[in-house]
């Protein structure tokens, strides 16, 4: 059971353009979203979180909108690097302190 | 702030032995350490939850008996793959949490496991 979707495997955008990254969860428990972004063979690395009591968080070039009803939060990049090029992960964690729950990545391609 | 090692960062070994993969918090303290594999094109799969000064929460279906871990100190988990075999050849990750701050995971680098 895949708790945390990310449906699009895939997403090219053209330099300097707004990336946007999709996610949905089925788990009403879930209460802190966060977003990760990883290159091959290295750890993912943190990029922006967000809590169920937000709908937007914002940090840089980087925004992420929550929709709690329907149970789906967005990855907003603007504008978009070459060297955004990576597999975004988004997960997800219910009751504070627990296990992260990662959704199955998208992976973006930012052209020059 | 927030860095993770790993170290190996790459290991080939032969089957029926044992690695150990080392994990350390540089510059925080960690209570509570994760232990992810991931396969090709795939997500992360948690395997066990590890905290500091007790025993490993394991993950449905992994064995906790081949995947050893120890959390002895707030800044270092290991994880030992006992009698390796070839499938256990995958992609092995940490991560840690901050103590008693917020969910956020920081992850190490990574170790490369292959076994022949």
């Amino acid at each position: 059971d895949q708790q945390v979707k990310q449906n699009s495997p895939s997403l090219s955008v053209q330099e300097g353009r707004i990336s946007i990254l999709n996610c949905d969860y089925t788990n009403s428990m879930f209460d802190y979203f966060l977003w990760y972004k990883k290159y091959p063979a290295e750890g993912p690395t943190f990029l922006i979180s967000i809590s169920s009591i937000k709908d937007k968080n914002e940090d840089g070039r980087f925004t992420v909108f929550l929709n709690k009803s329907a149970k789906h939060l967005s990855l907003h990049i603007v504008p978009s690097q070459p060297g955004d090029s990576a597999v975004y992960f988004c997960a997800a964690s219910a009751g504070g302190f627990q296990k992260l729950v990662f959704g199955t990545g998208t992976r973006l391609l930012v052209s020059p | 702030g927030a860095v993770v090692s790993q170290h190996p960062s790459r290991v080939i070994c032969k089957s029926g032995t044992s690695v150990k993969i080392e994990c350390r918090s540089l510059d925080f303290q960690a209570t509570t350490m994760f232990w992810y594999r991931q396969f090709p094109k795939k997500s992360l799969m948690l395997m066990a939850t590890s905290n500091e000064g007790s025993k490993a929460t394991y993950e449905q279906g992994v064995e906790k008996d081949k995947f050893l871990i120890n959390h002895a100190s707030l800044t270092l988990s290991t994880l030992t793959v006992t009698s390796a075999h070839p499938e256990d050849s995958s992609f092995y990750i940490c991560s840690a949490r901050v103590a008693g701050a917020a969910e956020t995971q920081y992850f190490g680098p990574g170790t490369r496991l292959l076994v022949l």
